[in-house]
């Protein structure tokens, strides 16, 4: 069974640090990862989709890269503001059973 | 364009009622999808949809049950609700499964007393 976890669960940094967040899970065959931020009362809102061919994507500030051999994903944040502030989740696409398996996410808190 | 919107935004529940939340897509996706999430947890997937007259269970399906008869719309309904389906939903939707992303609605917070 696919199981997704995030490390921190929680991060609290002064604006303007480089912040990197942790994903990992347990079986390689996967189609793609995607990281997701979630505000306070929100839905979810599409930040980077990896697919497995891939190593890595960017998006203006954010670059998340992907090591399927190894299961691990990570979401780099250059030059965090405070309005980066959210839950950050990461889901992997598996090859069995069609869905998503999302982590529990890590909180994220930019501090002006 | 709206996305993928959802109704109602809060609902309370008493033990055995029932109720159908709505979920609609402008986007002519073919995917939906039906998500709960707990305090502190992940997204675990309750049913989906590859098309019109096509559903299939996801990881939690028990004590819900869905259709879809339209491209658009994809409700849920909860029948006999139970304090253990207090939650907040989510729809999603996607052009197609696995090479695309899910786009999300904004939720809808139950809570069954």
């Amino acid at each position: 069974k696919q199981e997704v976890t995030q490390i921190p669960a929680a991060l609290s940094v002064p604006e303007g640090e480089n912040l990197v967040l942790n994903c990992s899970f347990t079986d390689s065959a996967i189609y793609n990862l995607q990281w997701f931020r979630q505000d306070p009362g929100k839905g979810l809102t599409s930040l980077l989709l990896i697919q497995s061919s891939q190593r890595e994507q960017t998006s203006g500030r954010l670059n998340a890269s992907l090591d399927k051999s190894s299961g691990r994903s990570t979401l780099y944040i250059a030059a965090s503001q405070p309005g980066d502030s959210a839950t950050y989740l990461c889901a992997v696409y598996t090859e069995y059973g069609n869905k998503l398996v999302f982590g529990a996410g890590t909180i994220l808190r930019v501090k002006s | 364009n709206a996305g993928v919107t959802q109704t109602p935004k809060f609902r309370i529940l008493k033990i055995g009622q029932s109720m159908t939340l709505q979920c609609t897509q402008d986007m002519n996706h073919n995917y939906m999808y039906w998500y709960r999430q707990d305090p502190g947890m992940g997204l675990k997937l309750i049913y989906y949809s590859v098309g019109a007259g096509i559903t299939d269970k996801g990881e939690v399906p028990n004590g819900y049950n869905v259709s879809r008869s339209t491209t658009e719309d994809f409700p849920l309904r909860l029948e006999l609700a139970a304090p253990s389906q207090t939650s907040v939903y989510f729809c999603a939707s996607s052009l197609s499964g696995v090479f695309y992303e899910q786009y999300f609605g904004p939720g809808t917070r139950l809570t069954v007393t």
